[in-house]
């Protein structure tokens, strides 16, 4: 059965503080992803990845940066959270090679910011 | 701009038909995705769509009209485990999806 799976289903943290989110897929996908999701709005692309040590920018990455150091493992970083980063935090990944592959997710962090 | 719009919720009957609409218009296509979300769950795949026509999966359907840049998801003989979020999804000439806010659906017996 493949999998995504992140660090965390719940977590809190204060203003100021680093936060690391962890996501590892066991699908040898070459492509990851970090999503945002907040009521009313569709998902928004944060950062992504398509091979190990690559990483693009999406449409929200400030606030935000991201590692990728081996194949398996995409990490995100909020480097000094904020109370509007309080958000579902949403990672997935896809085979590389067509338009057509879907992402499989993750169950979701979510993340409140005091 | 970029811009994907589909109904924020529909209700519909346990054993009746459900039509969810999605509208689209964005800097190129590559395709078209339906993504399934319950509550507090991860989005699962549903569907993808890249040519005209109607994609028949069991009890879900999705169709495609590119030149009207519209789609809809066809749920049949809906089941109570099929109230969820239904996602529209498009990849641009980038290759990155672009997301609609998606559309509640409620099943009432």
């Amino acid at each position: 059965d493949v999998k995504v799976t992140q660090s965390s289903r719940y977590l809190v943290k204060r203003t100021g503080e680093k936060v690391f989110l962890e996501c590892v897929q066991d699908m040898d996908h070459e492509n990851m992803f970090w999503y945002r999701q907040d009521p009313g709005l569709g998902l928004r692309l944060i950062y992504f990845s398509y091979d190990v040590k690559m990483k693009e920018k999406g449409d929200i990455p400030e606030g935000y940066s991201v590692s990728r150091e081996k194949k398996e493992r995409f990490s995100l970083i909020l480097e000094s959270a904020s109370t509007n980063q309080t958000s579902m935090y949403l990672c997935a990944s896809s085979l590389a090679g067509g338009p057509g592959n879907e992402q499989f997710f993750g169950p979701g962090t979510r993340l409140t910011v005091l | 701009g970029q811009n994907i719009d589909q109904p924020t919720e529909m209700t519909a009957t346990e054993g009746a038909i459900v039509q969810i609409n999605c509208t689209y218009q964005t800097s190129g296509f590559n395709g078209l995705f339906w993504y399934q979300q319950h509550a507090g769950e991860a989005p699962t795949f549903l569907s993808y769509n890249v040519l005209d026509g109607l994609e028949e999966k069991g009890r879900f359907s999705s169709f495609l009209s590119r030149s009207k840049g519209y789609s809809y998801l066809l749920l049949k003989e809906l089941q109570m485990k099929d109230s969820a979020s239904y996602l529209c999804a498009v990849m641009d000439s980038n290759y990155q999806l672009i997301w609609g806010a998606g559309t509640k659906l409620i099943i009432k017996p």
